[in-house]
């Protein structure tokens, strides 16, 4: 089946720094990624919608200056965290959608995750 | 966006089958119905899809009434491998739905 890869699994970094994380579709062309955050025991949530060579729609609630995404090509989608404090620490996941995705019925292909720290 | 409703936790033993069941009332015409499995720290891995009545493929089955208000997903003879959150999707496929993720169902299989 198709493939998402992140990186970094995991990052620890100091408050008041930026931390890139990166989305990849290895063998499909993602026309449409999404990204989410996950706090312990809890489920995802859905941050925003990436689509390539547009901007992204954020979900309420969530600071598009903070979370700054990018999707420049069909294979890889970025997110940035900026100014990183404490309570950005969360597992960070994306997924994506392709123009003929998995068996042709919409499939969704998830990343592994990010851990981010923050300390 | 149909909202979906599950069972918080579920338990089982080692070579049941377990069956977990998920409300959505408001689904809609050109909606799918598709589960996802997640371990801990990793993320959601694509189970199962399917529109109505049954779909079988080589780890699980979906059964989905007529009415499409529900659908459940079965696990056959489960292990201890199987404990993880499952959740259920409910959206629009081809119009580029939002994967909005519920609470989902956390599965623990004893020994």
């Amino acid at each position: 089946g198709a493939v998402v890869s992140q990186h970094p699994s995991r990052v620890i970094c100091k408050s008041g720094t930026s931390v890139k994380i990166e989305c990849r579709s290895l063998d499909f062309q993602a026309t449409t990624m999404f990204w989410y955050r996950q706090f312990p025991k809890k489920s995802l949530m859905l941050m925003a919608t990436s689509n390539e060579g547009s901007k992204a729609t954020y979900e309420q609630g969530v600071e598009k200056d903070k979370f700054l995404i990018n999707h420049a090509s069909l294979t890889l989608s970025t997110l940035t965290v900026t100014s990183a404090h404490p309570e950005d620490s969360s597992f960070y996941i994306c997924s994506a959608r392709g123009r003929h995705s998995g068996s042709g019925t919409g499939e969704l292909f998830f990343g592994e995750g990010s851990r981010l720290t923050v300390l | 966006l149909a909202k979906t409703t599950q069972p918080i936790s579920m338990d089982s033993y080692e070579g049941q089958e377990v069956n977990i069941t998920c409300s959505h009332n408001n689904i809609a015409t050109n909606d799918y119905i598709t589960w996802y499995q997640q371990f801990p720290s990793q993320g959601p891995r694509f189970i199962i899809q399917g529109y109505k009545t049954k779909v079988t493929n080589e780890v699980a089955s979906l059964f989905i009434p007529a009415d499409r208000k529900s659908s459940t997903l079965s696990l056959p003879r489960v292990s201890l491998s199987d404990t993880a959150v499952y959740y259920c999707l409910v959206g629009d496929i081809g119009g580029g739905f939002k994967t909005i993720f519920g609470a989902g169902t956390r599965l623990f299989v004893k020994a």
